[in-house]
């Protein structure tokens, strides 16, 4: 089965604290995967792609087959990054469907 | 570019009703894709169609249709409406596999 877990419904953390956001995902295949955030009031916006490798506003994201997870880190947390976190995973194939996770609620303190 | 443009922002049916949204996706964007969002969930696929054919189809009972036109816009219908389908629908446009999706604001369905 396909399935995306976030065994985190909140995460709280203060300023300037180290950040995890945790994504364990459930495929056979070599599967695309993708972190969302959706900031309050916003649309859901994509923030990182596991293919690109990239580092967006401090985040960055490590594809972990053997432990089939993709966690979501940032060595500071700001005020500003409190949002709603969706994990999600694309099987590819002729079907570009997204599997979401059920999402984590940062808060970060002051 | 305004992005994902979907419509209407708000909506309230009664039950057994039927239900139209539509989406405009981000110019040069072929492919279009529904989601469901209910409330403490994340977004759950739907539909996604590419060049006006249906690529895919999610775990949806058959009162959920859609369709794409030749400008790739997109409607969504769900007939018999029930409480269940209370949602907010998500449709997000993509260039194809392998590029990330940009999603639309949403249209918040209310059954009563």
């Amino acid at each position: 089965a396909q399935r995306v877990t976030q065994p985190e419904k909140l995460l709280s953390v203060f300023k300037g604290a180290p950040v995890e956001l945790k994504c364990n995902y459930s495929y056979s295949g070599s599967p695309e995967l993708f972190w969302y955030v959706q900031y309050s009031r916003q649309r859901l916006q994509l923030l990182l792609r596991h293919i690109s490798r990239e580092s967006i506003k401090g985040f960055t994201a490590d594809l972990n087959k053997g432990e089939t997870s993709f966690h979501l880190k940032k060595p500071f947390a700001q005020e500003e990054d409190s949002a709603m976190y969706y994990c999600a995973l694309s099987p590819g194939g002729a079907t570009n469907k997204l599997i979401f996770g059920t999402g984590t609620l940062l808060a970060v303190q002051p | 570019d305004a992005g994902v443009t979907q419509s209407p922002t708000h909506l309230i049916k009664t039950r057994g009703q039927h239900v139209t949204l539509r989406c405009s996706p981000i110019s040069g964007h072929k492919s279009v894709s529904w989601y469901q969002q209910v409330l403490g969930q994340g977004p759950q696929f739907i539909f996604q169609y590419y060049e006006k054919e249906e690529r895919g189809r999610g775990n949806f009972p058959d009162r959920f249709s859609a369709r794409q036109f030749p400008n790739y816009s997109s409607e969504l219908n769900v007939n018999a409406l029930l409480l269940g389908d209370s949602a907010l629908y998500l449709c997000a446009s993509s260039l194809g596999t392998g590029f990330g999706y940009t999603f639309g604001s949403g249209t918040r369905l209310t059954v009563v």
